[in-house]
């Protein structure tokens, strides 16, 4: 597809249990950028990817939240040991490069029970 | 210290033009100047951005200040369909890789 795609769109799952949330970027693009949004809220940055390297990982809220992308294209974010505060919605956003403008997913909503 | 500064809330006539302003007054001289809106329930979708000089395209004109401290989005013939929340995005820190979503302008078009 030409725009950026997140799976899956809405998980629900219980406290306690780990998931992990998908990002394809847009082909060629270097950037990566995870978000979430918490009902009525702003957006909060979790993570920058430059290729496969991480150089910001200053947003995630705990070390139980982790992400990795390989062969500079898809991305997972991985949440352990899920809260109900961690209920929101996950945002993957790519770019040309750094300064280019960047294109969002959709987004996975996530609840936790 | 806020990045951004932009109203909480501003309506529009349908068909009229939206002019939605922001304060940058920390932005540093090399970094750009981003707009995205959020159309309630999907993701943020880019509008524009620019450095310094005025930029416009197919859905937008961006005026930028001389000093590069404030900024004013415009939305020509503004449709119920531009309603949405108007996020003023710089980088959280010169030289920093995250955009700094504010709290954005809530725009609402009158029929």
């Amino acid at each position: 597809g030409a725009g950026v795609s997140q799976s899956p769109s809405n998980k629900v799952t219980e406290k306690g249990k780990d998931v992990e949330l998908r990002c394809d970027p847009i082909s060629g693009h270097t950037a990566l950028y995870w978000y979430r949004q918490s009902l009525g809220q702003g957006l909060e940055f979790l993570i920058y990817f430059q290729g496969n390297s991480a150089p910001d990982k200053s947003g995630l809220p705990s070390d139980r939240f982790s992400a990795e992308r390989t062969g500079g294209s898809v991305s997972t974010l991985t949440i352990q040991r899920t809260q109900q505060e961690d209920s929101a919605v996950y945002l993957c956003a790519s770019s040309f490069s750094r300064d280019t403008e960047a294109f969002f997913g959709q987004g996975t909503r996530l609840t936790v029970v | 210290d806020a990045k951004t500064t932009q109203p909480p809330s501003m309506d529009c006539a349908e068909g009229r033009a939206a002019n939605l302003p922001c304060n940058h007054s920390t932005i540093s001289g090399n970094e750009y100047v981003y707009w995205y809106r959020q159309i309630h329930s999907q993701g943020p979708q880019y509008i524009i951005h620019g450095l310094k000089n005025n930029e416009t395209n197919e859905m937008a004109s961006l005026i930028i200040t001389e000093d590069r401290k404030s900024s004013t989005l415009i939305l020509p013939h503004a449709t119920l369909r531009d309603t949405a929340v108007y996020y003023c995005i710089v980088r959280a820190t010169a030289g920093a890789n995250n955009l700094f979503f504010g709290t954005g302008t809530r725009l609402t078009v009158i029929p």
